[in-house]
């Protein structure tokens, strides 16, 4: 049981590239989420998943595109990157109870 | 929209307790939450309470709700320096059933020993 597995662990990026970062989740859980983490600001909710088809808005999500095509994965796409998404990113991912969001370790991404 | 504030820094001596404080704006979040990130990790739950409730102590810590002022608090009895770490305090947001989380900012625990 590994939990929420996120890949790459860093990436560096030129401006206008893309690429896409992967979220694997193994508790069988329904609900998954993006953030993104700036210093000062806690954690920022980009999309997230109430279940396998399914996406939507969250906070932050201008220059990101997700899609859920498997429960087990939710993948984020950066279609064409810019400095300002320089950034910290983590999945997570929860069961209908609510009670507990788990954390993937989180994707280092720097945009040049 | 929803808000969520914390102090950024506070620091303690060894074996002294810690609070941490956390006030929000939503008054319908079901479940708070509290969060801890050591350098280069993750998030990881460390406690949750629930909204009908006023306190809820877990070993070393104990949660604090006060509903009516929007006001959430972390206590850290015999803190270590182990426990330095930057702790997250989260509130349920919305409406509906999606479990959608609003962070504050996260205040930074220094443990000098």
């Amino acid at each position: 049981n590994a939990g929420v597995t996120q890949t790459p662990k860093f990436r560096v990026l030129k401006t206008g590239q893309s690429m896409t970062l992967l979220c694997a989740q193994d508790m069988n859980h329904e609900y998954m989420y993006w953030y993104r983490q700036d210093p000062g600001m806690g954690l920022r909710l980009i999309h997230y998943s109430v279940g396998e088809g399914t996406t939507a808005k969250g906070e932050v999500p201008d220059g990101y595109n997700v899609s859920r095509l498997k429960k087990q994965n939710f993948l984020l796409g950066l279609e064409s990157a810019a400095p300002s998404q320089t950034s910290v990113y983590f999945c997570a991912s929860s069961g209908t109870d609510q009670e507990t969001q788990y954390f993937g370790p989180g994707t280092r991404l720097l945009v040049l | 929209g929803e808000d969520v504030e914390q102090s950024l820094f506070l620091s303690v001596r060894e074996g002294d307790s810690s609070v941490i404080n956390c006030t929000y704006t939503d008054s319908s979040s079901t479940y708070l939450y509290w969060y801890k990130q050591e350098p280069g990790a993750g998030l990881q739950l460390l406690t949750y309470i629930f909204s009908n409730m006023d306190m809820k102590q877990d070993q070393r810590l104990t949660v604090l709700l006060n509903k009516k002022d929007k006001h959430l608090s972390l206590r850290i009895a015999d803190t270590q320096t182990g426990d330095s770490a930057i702790y997250f305090c989260a509130v349920e947001h919305g409406s509906g059933n999606t479990g959608k989380l609003i962070f504050g900012q996260g205040t930074t625990l220094q443990v000098k020993p």
